[in-house]
């Protein structure tokens, strides 16, 4: 079945430097990807949408100058976090969809721990 | 999209089947209702959809109330790997791709 790999599963960054973390989609090509954010406890909250090639959209509340997304290709989007500090420490998931069947299933990656010192 | 309700936790004997009640009141006549599970400290795990019928897949049963206002996810024999966060949703339009997780259900199975 489709697979959603991220890079790194956890990293460790001292305040005000920044944190890039991958998300592949190994066995399929993901016309969209999106980027959750989750708390301890807490629920996944969507952060951006990113389309192959375009601009992400993000959701209302992010900042999209701290929280650099790029769809370079069918298989890869990044998430950069800018001048990170302790408070977007979290745990950052990534998901990946074909766009090509009727539903649109999400597959997920097994998502990203930040830890910010 | 359509907001839902879901019991904040249930408790399940190991081996027995694990029922998971859903509410979407305001349901519209053209949005699926997903579930999807997340065990801990792991990314979401796709696990059942449908639009008005009932669906059965190799991991699970989905019953969607006639007005379908109402769903029950069905674990038929819950194991202990099946202690996990349960996610239903709804959404519009499945093109957009977009998914709005809400609180969902902590199952746990106890031997």
């Amino acid at each position: 079945g489709a697979v959603v790999s991220q890079h790194p599963s956890w990293v460790i960054c001292k305040s005000g430097t920044s944190v890039k973390i991958e998300c592949r989609s190994l066995d399929f090509q993901a016309t969209t990807m999106f980027w959750y954010r989750q708390f301890p406890k807490q629920s996944l909250m969507l952060m951006a949408t990113s389309n192959e090639g375009s601009k992400a959209t993000y959701e209302q509340g992010v900042e999209k100058d701290k929280f650099l997304i790029n769809h370079a290709s069918l298989t890869l989007s990044t998430l950069t976090v800018t001048s990170a500090h302790p408070e977007d420490s979290s745990f950052y998931i990534c998901s990946a969809t074909t766009g090509t069947s009727a539903s649109y299933e999400q597959y997920f990656g097994p998502g990203t721990r930040l830890t910010v010192t | 999209d359509a907001k839902t309700t879901q019991p904040p936790s249930m408790d399940c004997a190991e081996g027995r089947a694990a029922n998971l009640p859903c509410n979407h009141s305001t349901i519209s006549g053209n949005e699926y209702v997903y579930w999807y599970r997340q065990i801990h400290s792991q990314g979401p795990q796709y696990i059942i959809h449908g639009l008005k019928n009932n669906e059965t897949n190799e991991m699970a049963s989905l019953i969607i109330t006639e007005d379908r206002k109402s769903s029950t996810l069905i674990l038929p024999h819950a194991t202990l790997r099946d202690t996990a966060v349960y996610y239903c949703i709804v959404r519009v339009d499945p093109s957009l791709g977009k998914l709005v997780f809400g609180a969902g259900t902590i199952l746990r199975v106890k031997s």
